[in-house]
């Protein structure tokens, strides 16, 4: 089955810097690449998704990256606010609404 | 439009006793999945329910089950609670075109059951 890896496990980040965190994923026939962010006591929040056929998404201040051959794919978060610190979890998935999810990276922004 | 609902929001039960958790997709959603979420395994799936069957099933043992009406609404059961039980259970639902899962899904506030 599908195995996702998630790193770093926590990150912290002064605000206006950038935050990155990286997956990996064992199934090549995965071609749904989702990232939620889980804020304390909520469930977690479609941010961003990227499916297998297309390489850079980007959406404001979030973008996604992703690399089918290496099987990585990445979130990037520019200008970072104290807004932005949350849990965030990458994902892997298909048509067959079943998701694997990383671990979760911790993400601390420090005014 | 009105998002993923669940139902108790919390809930205390005791080992052996049994536990029925509720979800109402988002309207026009079809599938719905469920998840358990802990510390130790992080989010793991349950289940997914399409059309009122059972698509899919992770690794979870019989005591977890659950149903899917014509409604969409869904419903998960856990019987002979254990400590080990006590988690965030969360409910999403997808959109579906033409019987194909589109992906994205959107999740609940999650239930929190807590297992004495």
């Amino acid at each position: 089955g599908e195995n996702v890896e998630q790193h770093p496990s926590t990150l912290s980040v002064q605000e206006g810097d950038s935050a990155v965190i990286k997956c990996t994923y064992s199934d090549s026939a995965s071609n749904y690449f989702p990232w939620y962010k889980q804020e304390l006591g909520k469930g977690p929040q479609l941010i961003i998704d990227i499916r297998s056929n297309v390489g850079e998404k980007k959406d404001q201040r979030i973008a996604v990256t992703l690399n089918k051959t290496a099987k990585h794919f990445s979130l990037h978060i520019t200008e970072t606010q104290p807004e932005d610190s949350a849990v965030y979890f990458c994902a892997a998935g298909g048509s067959w609404g079943k998701l694997q999810f990383g671990a979760g990276t911790q993400v601390v922004v420090t005014p | 439009k009105a998002g993923v609902t669940q139902t108790p929001r919390y809930l205390i039960k005791t080992r052996g006793q049994q536990v029925t958790l509720s979800c109402s997709p988002i309207s026009g959603h079809r599938s719905v999945s469920w998840y358990q979420q802990t510390p130790g395994q992080g989010l793991q799936f349950l289940f997914e329910y399409f059309s009122e069957t059972q698509r899919n099933k992770g690794n979870f043992p019989g005591r977890f089950s659950g149903r899917q009406f014509s409604n969409s609404r869904s419903e998960m059961n856990v019987s002979t609670l254990e400590l080990g039980d006590s988690a965030l259970y969360l409910c999403a639902s997808s959109f579906e075109v033409q019987g194909r899962n589109q992906g994205e899904q959107f999740f609940g506030p999650g239930t929190r059951l807590t297992v004495l």
